[in-house]
């Protein structure tokens, strides 16, 4: 059972523009949620994060936004940039002990 | 570098051999965990430590699977009688819960193949 769902696996956007990853869950259980982003062959490696009493969180080029009605969050990478081309996982918690995760997103940044 | 270590980086082992990999978590972090991650899927979790105690362990984790955290430092997964469904690259990650939250952070995966 897929708690976690990323649909549209791949997104291709040009060098300065918006990325814009989506990500939706079942559980309403869950009160903290993380984005990765994975380089092939290496760990996921932690970008940013929110906890279920914000809708929002900001870190340099990349913002998370919440929508808990709807279950859902987005990562929007501004501008993105050719190193940003890698995969991309939402993880969630519901307090316990394991992250649940998606498939990914495969982005690619065209120079 | 202070990361997440995992060793080795790549195993390639004959089906029916036995695999051990190690992992040392960032040091003031005192939860450990192993995920599994194969292609086209993200990690699956495996089993958590907290110190030196195993407190969870995922039904993915086969009686073939044994993972052990002695000092509550590093940690050792180990599988035996290896089976090709066992090829994955095999995550290790730690945290330190805060109050805002349990953010974990992996290391760099060792994968295996089994042939």
């Amino acid at each position: 059972d897929q708690q976690v769902k990323q649909n549209s696996p791949s997104l291709r956007v040009q060098e300065g523009r918006i990325s814009i990853l989506n990500c939706d869950y079942t559980n309403s259980m869950f009160d903290y949620f993380l984005w990765y982003k994975k380089y092939p062959a290496e760990g996921p490696t932690f970008l940013i994060s929110i906890s279920s009493i914000k809708d929002k969180n900001e870190d340099g080029r990349f913002t998370v936004f919440l929508n808990k009605s709807a279950k859902h969050l987005s990562l929007h990478i501004v501008p993105s940039q050719p190193g940003d081309s890698a995969v991309y996982f939402c993880a969630a918690s519901d307090g316990n002990n394991r992250l649940a995760f998606g498939k990914g997103n495969q982005v690619v940044v065209i120079p | 570098d202070t990361g997440v270590s995992q060793d080795p980086r790549h195993k390639i082992t004959k089906r029916g051999q036995n695999v051990t990999f190690r992992c040392d978590p960032i040091s003031e972090h005192n939860r450990l965990y192993w995920y599994r991650q194969t292609l086209g899927q993200g990690p699956e979790f495996l089993t958590y430590f907290q110190n030196e105690a195993q407190l969870e362990k995922s039904r993915l984790l086969s009686d073939r699977f044994s993972a052990e955290r002695p000092k509550g430092s590093f940690s050792t997964l180990e599988i035996q009688r290896t089976e090709q469904g066992d090829s994955a690259m095999y995550l290790c990650a730690s945290s330190f819960r805060s109050s805002s939250g349990n953010t974990i952070y992996f290391g760099e995966g060792s994968w295996l193949t089994v042939v």
